[in-house]
């Protein structure tokens, strides 16, 4: 089945840094979604891309389309310590019937 | 306003003991999914419903059962046969069109006595 390498596992950052994220997959997507997953809680949409190459913001947070299909990045500037949580990268191919899941990135922001 | 219920928030099984977890929608989505989560681990898919009174088993299905009776609800039974049931399950639903998009419940964790 479709696999999602989902990089890095984990991050420990300063408060104010930037930080980067992104995944990649061993067939081509149509879609591409970013959610983040509160600790006990379930996971929140943040971004949704469609097409190749597609750059798109939800305030801090801006996400990437690759153009070769088969990957997407996540950047948070500027972060704050309520950005902590688990990063999800989930994408789905044309073929099929459900998403597939990234394995997640666990951001701490440092006071 | 709309959105997924999962109750409870935390359930705790005995050995032996067969448990139900539930998740309605009021966001009259057709497709519902169930998750297993597990610390450190992405999200497992174990069932799926496309539409009433039909679903399909999803990567880790054994020991786990579901219903699909009506569109607002699709409750997972984790049996006695699932023996390391412990961990965070999640229930989803989506919405309609192509990019195939999940809003998720809060989650259940199921620990086991």
């Amino acid at each position: 089945g479709q696999q999602l390498n989902q990089s890095p596992q984990s991050m420990f950052i300063q408060e104010g840094e930037d930080v980067s994220m992104n995944c990649t997959s061993s067939s081509i997507f149509n879609t591409w979604l970013w959610y983040k997953q509160d600790p006990g809680e379930g996971p929140v949409l943040l971004i949704a891309l469609y097409k190749a190459g597609e750059l798109t913001s939800n305030g801090r947070l801006t996400a990437q389309f690759g153009i070769t299909r088969k990957d997407s990045f996540l950047n948070i500037s500027a972060s704050i310590p309520s950005d902590v949580g688990i990063y999800f990268c989930a994408g789905r191919s044309g073929s099929a019937r459900q998403l597939t899941f990234g394995s997640g990135t666990q951001l701490t922001v440092l006071p | 306003d709309g959105g997924i219920t999962q109750s409870p928030k935390y359930l705790f099984r005995k050995e032996g003991q067969n448990v139900t977890l539930s998740c309605e929608q009021n966001l009259n989505h057709d497709a519902m999914y169930w998750y297993r989560q597990d610390p450190g681990q992405g999200l497992r898919l174990i069932y799926y419903s496309q539409i009433v009174n039909d679903f399909q088993k999803g990567d880790i299905a054994e020991g786990y059962s579901v219903s699909r009776e009506k569109k607002e609800s699709f409750p997972l039974t984790v049996t006695s046969a699932q023996k390391n049931p412990t961990a965070f399950y999640l229930c989803a639903s989506r919405a309609p069109g192509g990019a195939y998009i999940q809003y998720f419940g809060a989650g259940t964790r199921l620990s086991v006595l």
